[in-house]
């Protein structure tokens, strides 16, 4: 079955840019989104069809996807954006999650 | 403004049987692929099923095929899930999303969940 994997965490201080990857096989001939769940609530779309942003987030998160590996960065990084952040991506009519990542702003 | 809200959820007795439902507003809820999501406490986001817009096709993960049942009544605008044989790893908050159109099967909008406590 297809798997994405992502790093368990992720450490970055404020102002500075984090970059969480997710890996899976061919993922780059896949459409890839990201979630950010903060403690409590529902996850929120951030990027889908690798690169793109839903109204509403800010431009400093950002997506790319190719070969093996998506990414999502996310420049000038604030306190707020500190979360778990869950790749996202469509095998033979099933979604499959990665095992998400916890960012943590320090 | 769109809202999922979820309800149904509790405790239940290994092997016994649950329905979730999903109340769907501020959008045409007819038009949209719906999907479950479920999460258990401290753990990452599990894909459990998806329905398309007219009921006609459904497809799920590997872990619940054949005992959940995902349906929907689009006059009621509410999405169900049937889950019967229930087992002690089911239990986990379940959330109800709205796969968006024109997004690549990402799922924009997402109900605050229910919880399923699966447990004698």
């Amino acid at each position: 079955s297809y798997e994405l994997t992502q790093p368990p965490s992720v450490s970055v201080s404020p102002g500075q840019t984090a970059s969480i990857t997710c890996s899976g096989d061919k993922l780059g001939n896949k459409y890839a989104c990201w979630y950010q769940q903060k403690p409590g609530q529902s996850p929120v779309l951030v990027i889908y069809q690798n690169a793109k942003r839903p109204s509403g987030i800010p431009e400093r998160f950002s997506g790319s996807n190719s070969g093996n590996t998506a990414t999502l960065t996310i420049s000038g990084t604030q306190a707020m954006d500190e979360a778990d952040y869950y790749c996202q991506a469509w095998d033979s009519s099933i979604v499959i999650f990665g095992g998400g990542t916890k960012l943590t702003v320090l | 403004e769109v809202q999922l809200v979820e309800s149904g959820g509790g405790l239940v007795q290994p092997g016994g049987s649950l329905r979730l439902s999903c109340a769907a507003s501020g959008f045409t809820f007819s038009n949209y692929w719906m999907h479950w999501v479920r999460q258990a406490r401290g753990k990452g986001l599990i894909w459990v099923s998806r329905i398309n817009n007219d009921g006609s096709g459904t497809t799920y993960a590997d872990s619940v095929r054949g005992r959940f049942t995902v349906s929907r009544d689009n006059a009621k605008n509410t999405l169900y899930l049937q889950m019967n044989s229930l087992r002690a790893e089911d239990t986990a908050v379940y959330f109800c999303a709205r796969e968006g159109m024109l997004l690549g099967n990402a799922a924009d909008y997402w109900g605050q969940g229910t919880l399923v406590t699966v447990s004698s």
